[in-house]
């Protein structure tokens, strides 16, 4: 399976952008790479996701790599309620549409008021 | 995005006894869900993968006659910890795979279970 591999943890000050880094040079052509947050003592949550073109949505950018072996995820204005831990995942096929997430350590972003 | 349920939220037993925790998505259809555990201070472990009208398939190391999954709608996945122990103490969280070109997975608030 492919892997990721994230800093451990990042700091960051309210109202400022933060950039999360993750590396993925083993991807495969058809992963997609996908981000969810996790807050202290709830399920993960949805971030974003994307596959070759950077993608922008109400939450987060994603910016990948021209090669794909990289991707950074880009909150413009960082709050208190986004400090979490950032997971980057890389989907896994198996058995045709079916797919499992294979969660690593994450980075765990600690916002600054 | 799309909602995930569970139930309980939290619970309680004492050892021996067996627990039941519902899944549900509530605004989508699902036939794959997902269950996931979670030791304090670690990451997620998938345990298994729950398919609607089929029998789950089960993660290395997960014993399956311990955690029965049964899912037996589109909207409902449970999972149920038999003869619980200390041991089997965890942070459950289940997710659901909403279909289409997305195929994002929405995963719900997790089940905080303490066996005494």
């Amino acid at each position: 399976d492919a892997k990721t591999t994230q800093p451990n943890s990042m700091e960051s000050n309210e109202e400022e952008p933060v950039h999360l880094p993750c590396n993925h040079s083993t991807i495969s052509g058809t992963d997609y790479i996908h981000w969810y947050r996790q807050l202290p003592s709830q399920g993960p949550e949805y971030v974003i996701h994307g596959l070759t073109s950077n993608v922008n949505n109400r939450m987060a950018s994603l910016a990948i790599a021209e090669d794909r072996k990289s991707s950074t995820l880009i909150l413009h204005r960082a709050t208190l309620r986004d400090a979490a831990v950032y997971y980057c995942i890389l989907r896994d096929v198996i058995g045709g549409s079916n797919y499992k997430l294979t969660f690593g350590k994450g980075t765990l972003l600690t916002v600054n008021p | 995005g799309a909602v995930v349920s569970q139930h309980p939220s939290w619970v309680i037993c004492k050892s021996g006894t067996s627990v039941k925790i519902e899944c549900r998505s509530l605004d989508f259809q699902a036939t794959t869900m997902f269950w996931y555990r979670q030791f304090p201070k670690q990451s997620l472990m998938l345990m298994a993968t729950s398919n609607e009208g089929s029998k789950a398939t089960y993660e290395q190391g997960v014993e399956k006659d311990k955690f029965l999954i049964n899912h037996a709608s589109l909207t409902l996945s449970t999972l149920t910890v038999t003869s619980a122990h200390p041991e089997d103490s965890s942070f459950y969280i289940c997710s659901a795979r909403e279909p289409g070109p997305s195929e994002t997975q929405y995963f719900g608030p997790g089940t905080r279970l303490l066996v005494l």
